[in-house]
């Protein structure tokens, strides 16, 4: 069981590109979840998936972040228009199933928008 | 706002010795969990309660729903212990999100 795996683990963009960060949870895990780290901020939820679908996204600055499970091994987080605040690590977790919401986290993505 | 409280934020303790670190929450929580992140930046899960009390080791977690909080005692610290601890639970009205605390820096002294 490699544990959660999230790609790249460093990403530099330009302000206004695109960025697109990969996860991939631990194999039967039903749940996904996307956290934002800053020291700011500290962990901010982001957004959630259980069984591919998505749940609460109530954490998800709308206009340029969303978020697809398009299969069961892997979650996206794309960034549209990348801007310097967007710059933090990227965390992603898994959990096995409702009532054993042990989360297992990735390694993380450190995105910086420069 | 801020569901989970965590204090304190910051704590040294030499090695040898220990202290209890607490989460309040301001609603009703389902269950909570305890992590320590590393030096490298990565979250251990150290605990997962839903009530009562776990020990692992050093480690022993407790967790109260009906006067909402949460503590994480260490006993007899190791310098492999420093790192920021963060406290996250799950509201019980049931939309699953789980909620981080700010963290509490712990460091370990020789």
């Amino acid at each position: 069981n490699a544990g959660v795996i999230q790609t790249p683990r460093h990403k530099v963009t330009g302000k206004g590109q695109e960025a697109t960060l990969w996860c991939e949870p631990i194999s039967g895990h039903s749940a996904v979840f996307w956290y934002r780290q800053t020291i700011v901020q500290g962990l901010e939820f982001l957004t959630y998936f259980r069984n591919q679908a998505p749940i609460d996204d109530s954490g998800m600055p709308k206009e340029r972040f969303s978020a697809q499970m398009p299969n069961q091994s892997h979650s996206t987080l794309k960034i549209q228009s990348t801007q310097p605040q967007d710059s933090a690590v990227y965390l992603c977790a898994s959990s096995l199933e409702r009532g054993s919401e042990t989360l297992y986290f990735g390694s993380g993505t450190r995105l910086t928008v420069l | 706002g801020d569901q989970v409280e965590q204090s304190p934020s910051a704590l040294s303790l030499h090695e040898g010795t220990g202290s209890a670190l607490r989460c309040n929450f301001t609603t009703t929580m389902r269950a909570v969990q305890w992590f320590q992140q590393n030096s490298r930046g990565s979250l251990i899960n150290l605990f997962y309660l839903a009530s009562g009390t776990k020990e692992n080791g050093r480690l022993k977690s407790t967790f109260n729903s009906k006067e909402s909080y949460s503590t994480l005692h260490i006993r007899d610290a190791q310098l492999e212990d420093s790192g920021t601890y963060f406290c996250a639970a799950e509201a019980n009205y049931g939309n699953e999100k789980i909620t981080f605390g700010a963290g509490t820096k712990l460091t370990i002294k020789p």
